[in-house]
């Protein structure tokens, strides 16, 4: 079956290390994004890539980072520079064209200990 | 700036009874709209989309929703609220500048009352 991948489900880290929240999907879908949610903000972007080796900030960028060497695969990197980093993270994918939805992943919880 | 605004951040109906989640949106140009749904602890599930075929757009569950130009609204609805309806639901509008994004409202929580 299609669709989009995201691992682990629960990821626990200590302040000052690095974790990489990983990313895959099967769709064929060129663009792919990072979201974080916390209660009551909704879903804000991290980061978003339309084509491979390209990415582009979104509104939450700092303490983050992203590769993008696949077209399958766009893993988010929370850094240890992320002042505030426990949150939920969610992943999504679609194919190019404003009117096409996106399709997301079940998420990550991350929780700094 | 395209953007979207949700009015109410917990809405409470009664099993049966009538459900409207509201959603306003900013833009310049014919907006591309959505609303999601998530269940506790995953991900989100497309309900519909607006792409200017129809106003009223029909989704899945017995969702459906309006696009009103003059009053920049989309807001969701459904006759009749079930139980499983319980969930938090997102209006997002497609952005294309330079690259493609997806710009959420900040989630309205529905509560189902038995």
């Amino acid at each position: 079956d299609g669709g989009i991948t995201q691992s682990p489900k629960y990821l626990f880290r200590k302040e000052g290390q690095n974790v990489t929240l990983s990313c895959e999907q099967n769709l064929n879908h060129d663009a792919m994004y990072w979201y974080r949610q916390d209660p009551g903000q909704g879903l804000r972007l991290i980061y978003y890539s339309q084509i491979v080796n390209d990415f582009q900030k979104g509104d939450i960028a700092e303490g983050y980072s992203v590769s993008r060497e696949k077209k399958e695969s766009f893993p988010l990197t929370v850094t240890s520079a992320q002042k505030n980093p426990t949150a939920f993270y969610l992943c999504a994918s679609s194919i190019l064209g404003g009117d096409t939805e996106a399709f997301f992943g079940q998420g990550t919880r991350l929780t700094v200990v | 700036a395209q953007s979207v605004t949700q009015l109410g951040s917990h809405v409470s109906v009664s099993e049966g009874a009538l459900v409207l989640l509201r959603c306003n949106y900013s833009s310049s140009v014919p907006p591309y709209l959505f609303w999601y749904v998530q269940y506790p602890n995953q991900g989100l599930q497309l309900l519909l989309k607006y792409t200017s075929a129809a106003t009223l757009v029909k989704g899945i569950n017995g969702f459906e929703a309006e696009f009103k130009k003059s009053e920049t609204s989309f807001h969701l609805t459904k006759p009749s609220a079930h139980m499983s309806d319980a969930a938090e639901y997102f209006c997002a509008v497609s952005i294309i500048q330079g690259a493609q994004k997806l710009v959420f409202g900040q989630g309205t929580r529905l509560t189902i009352n038995p």
